[in-house]
């Protein structure tokens, strides 16, 4: 079957960095994404990984291993306005998208 | 205002019957989903369709159907409203090929009753 894992919940500081794990097991592989969903409000793209390594975008990073079935997503200098859930995808072999439950990350001033 | 728009925001249904959530982009994007969002699960693909003229089935279509008569227009129906299809419905679109980012209308939150 196919899979992806997430925290449910995780819990950080305003202007300090968090890593939100995801590892998957999936029908082939064409990348992983990672949303973001604020509370009532559609997912929106943060970022793509399909080669191993580490993307930076500005405050977000994402890494993938595919050996080891795992990425992260790494925010830093947090801000209120990154609480939210972070969902990780995993594009299978026939391009479709594969949804973890998504980690409801809550920053505390 | 270029984007995905689905009507209605909201709707509460009594069981049995029949209701159409209606989504239109404006992107020309070929590729168009429909999924739901239920607490604690990830979101879940109910039906697709590659291009105009073209659905396939997702994980979860039973009692559900679509249609794609046109580029920007991807209706999704239920026939017959069952309590456990109450969800929040997100209709997406992309690039048709093979890797793209999807984006996402606002939704539509659905109570069965």
């Amino acid at each position: 079957g196919q899979n992806i894992d997430q925290p449910t919940e995780m819990t950080a500081t305003e202007g300090a960095i968090v890593q939100i794990n995801c590892t998957y097991q999936t029908s082939g592989f064409n990348g992983l994404f990672w949303y973001q969903q604020h509370a009532g409000e559609a997912p929106t793209f943060l970022s793509y990984n399909v080669l191993d390594g580490l993307e930076e975008k500005g405050r977000f990073s994402s890494f993938l291993s595919r050996s080891k079935g795992y990425s992260y997503l790494l925010l830093k200098e947090l801000q209120m306005k990154d609480s939210a859930s972070y969902l990780c995808a995993v594009m299978d072999s026939n391009y479709q998208l594969i949804w973890g439950a998504g980690t409801k990350l809550i920053i505390k001033p | 205002i270029a984007g995905i728009t689905q009507a209605p925001t909201s709707q509460i249904l009594a069981a049995g019957r029949r209701m159409t959530l209606r989504c239109t982009q404006d992107m020309r994007h070929n590729a168009m989903y429909w999924y739901r969002q239920d607490l604690g699960l990830g979101l879940r693909l109910i039906h697709y369709s590659n291009t105009a003229g073209t659905t396939g089935k997702g994980e979860v279509p039973d009692g559900y159907s679509v249609s794609r008569a046109n580029t920007d227009d991807f209706p999704l129906t239920l026939a017959s409203a069952v309590p456990s299809q109450t969800s929040v419905y997100f209709c997406a679109s992309s690039e048709a090929g093979t890797v793209y980012e999807q984006y996402f209308g606002p939704g539509t939150r659905l109570t069965v009753t």
